[in-house]
């Protein structure tokens, strides 16, 4: 089965700094790996995904995540944080060969940047 | 395109009695999953449907069921509500394929008293 971690629950920055939110995952087979972010009072919007190919990928709002194989990680960054990326961020996995629909997810890291 | 509608976004229900909570996908998008969060257990996979038929389930009690239409809009049941199921249902849609993103709905409150 396969497992996602998200080692911090909160992560704090300086608005203008670079950001880190971590993520581990645990799969049989390649993973298909996503970021989504929640704001208060919505629904998960789409960040960035890694299929295959180069490592690092770039996504929405200036973030991207950077694929590692053997460490089996896909940590979400920003060379500078803004106040308005303050929310909850969730990193989530999916398997080929198995039903599209399902992705487990992570239990999320709530990111704070103050000015 | 419109996005991922849910309706009620809020509901206030008393223990033993059920809700339906409806999903409306994207246009075009098949497949319709849903989710629990809640601030202990994250987001828990509920089921998935895709044309009709239910694809995938996660580990809940037959309580929770589901169906969808064949305009794709899905809706979710809860009966005999305990107060453990208040939570935000969130509504998935995607297209076919597992290389794809989900789009999520508003979410619906539940609260159960």
């Amino acid at each position: 089965a396969q497992s996602v971690a998200q080692p911090e629950d909160q992560v704090n920055v300086a608005e203008g700094n670079p950001l880190t939110v971590k993520c581990t995952y645990s799969v049989s087979g390649n993973p298909y790996l996503f970021w989504y972010v929640q704001y208060p009072n919505r629904g998960l919007q789409f960040l960035l995904k890694y299929i295959t190919g180069d490592n690092l990928v770039k996504g929405s709002y200036g973030f991207e995540a950077e694929f590692n194989k053997s460490q089996t990680s896909f940590h979400l960054k920003k060379p500078s944080a803004l106040v308005s990326d303050s929310a909850l961020y969730f990193c989530a996995v999916r398997v080929p060969n198995t039903n599209a629909g399902k992705s487990t997810f992570g239990d999320g890291t709530t990111l704070t940047v103050k000015p | 395109k419109a996005g991922v509608t849910q309706t009620p976004r809020y509901l206030i229900k008393t223990r033993g009695q059920q809700v339906t909570l409806s999903c409306s996908p994207i246009s075009g998008h098949r497949s319709v999953s849903w989710y629990q969060q809640t601030p202990g257990q994250g987001l828990q996979f509920l089921f998935e449907y895709f044309s009709e038929t239910q694809r995938n389930k996660g580990n809940f009690p037959g309580r929770f069921s589901g169906r969808q239409f064949s305009n794709s809009r899905s809706e979710m049941n809860v009966s005999t509500l305990e107060l453990g199921d208040s939570a935000l249902y969130l509504c998935a849609s995607s297209q076919e394929g597992v290389l794809v993103e989900q789009y999520f709905g508003p979410g619906t409150r539940l609260t159960v008293t």
